[in-house]
């Protein structure tokens, strides 16, 4: 079974300027999640889908980031205009089925640097 | 009050002994409890999930669960080098929120 795919694997930009990210869940998983890992702290939820809904965006900076999840499957974070503090890890995570447990598979992640 | 805390590391143990990571939680109806394993560069990976009171063990590793405490832990037996990583303790709230706390981070010394 194939895992969690993201791209790209690394990014550096200026601040102001735009970015986006892309993530390919595990087949068949229902839900993804976009998280922001600062060095030294643990994952950030930013949103989660339910398919393509949304069920939490509550932690997202709605002036600056987006994201969308057509189709139910893949999903794209968007970021624009890029701040110094926007640097971070960007993991993307999918869980098979919205249940009790809620495990969640995490795909290599995203190294984003703002200049 | 953080609503996941973890032991402040880092922690170092060395090889073969017992590794014992703590967590914390504020939210006295969370339903469940996650360990994940972060190493230096890499994504979060799942060890073991828990969500009755009492233990749970797979091979080296042992979650415990004391709800009445909203206290959950880790044990690691006969750590080995390979353990040396960012254990993540992840909860999943009343409110269907999963939250991780900030981690721990273990040193395994040969």
């Amino acid at each position: 079974e194939a895992g969690v795919a993201q791209s790209p694997r690394y990014k550096i930009i200026e601040k102001r300027q735009s970015v986006a990210f892309w993530c390919n869940p595990i087949s068949g998983h229902a839900t993804l999640y976009w998280y922001q890992q600062i060095l030294g702290q643990g994952p950030k939820l930013l949103i989660q889908f339910q398919n393509n809904g949304v069920v939490d965006d509550s932690q997202l900076p709605k002036d600056r980031f987006s994201a969308e999840r057509l189709k139910g499957v893949d999903s794209t974070l968007k970021i624009q205009p890029a701040k110094l503090e926007d640097s971070a890890v960007y993991l993307c995570a999918s869980s098979p089925r919205r249940t009790s447990y809620n495990e969640q598979f995490f795909g290599p992640g995203t190294r984003l640097t703002v200049l | 009050q953080k609503e996941v805390e973890q032991n402040s590391g880092p922690l170092s143990v060395p090889e073969g002994a017992i590794a014992s990571l703590n967590c914390t939680y504020s939210d006295r109806g969370s339903q469940s409890f996650f360990w994940y394993r972060q190493y230096s560069g890499k994504s979060p990976e799942l060890i073991m999930f828990i969500y009755s009171n009492g233990d749970k063990e797979d091979g080296r590793f042992t979650a415990q669960l004391n709800k009445a405490s909203q206290y959950v832990s880790l044990l690691i037996r006969d750590s080995q080098p390979s353990d040396s990583a960012t254990y993540l303790c992840a909860v999943k709230t009343s409110y269907d929120k999963v939250i991780f706390g900030p981690g721990t981070s273990l040193s395994v010394i040969p």
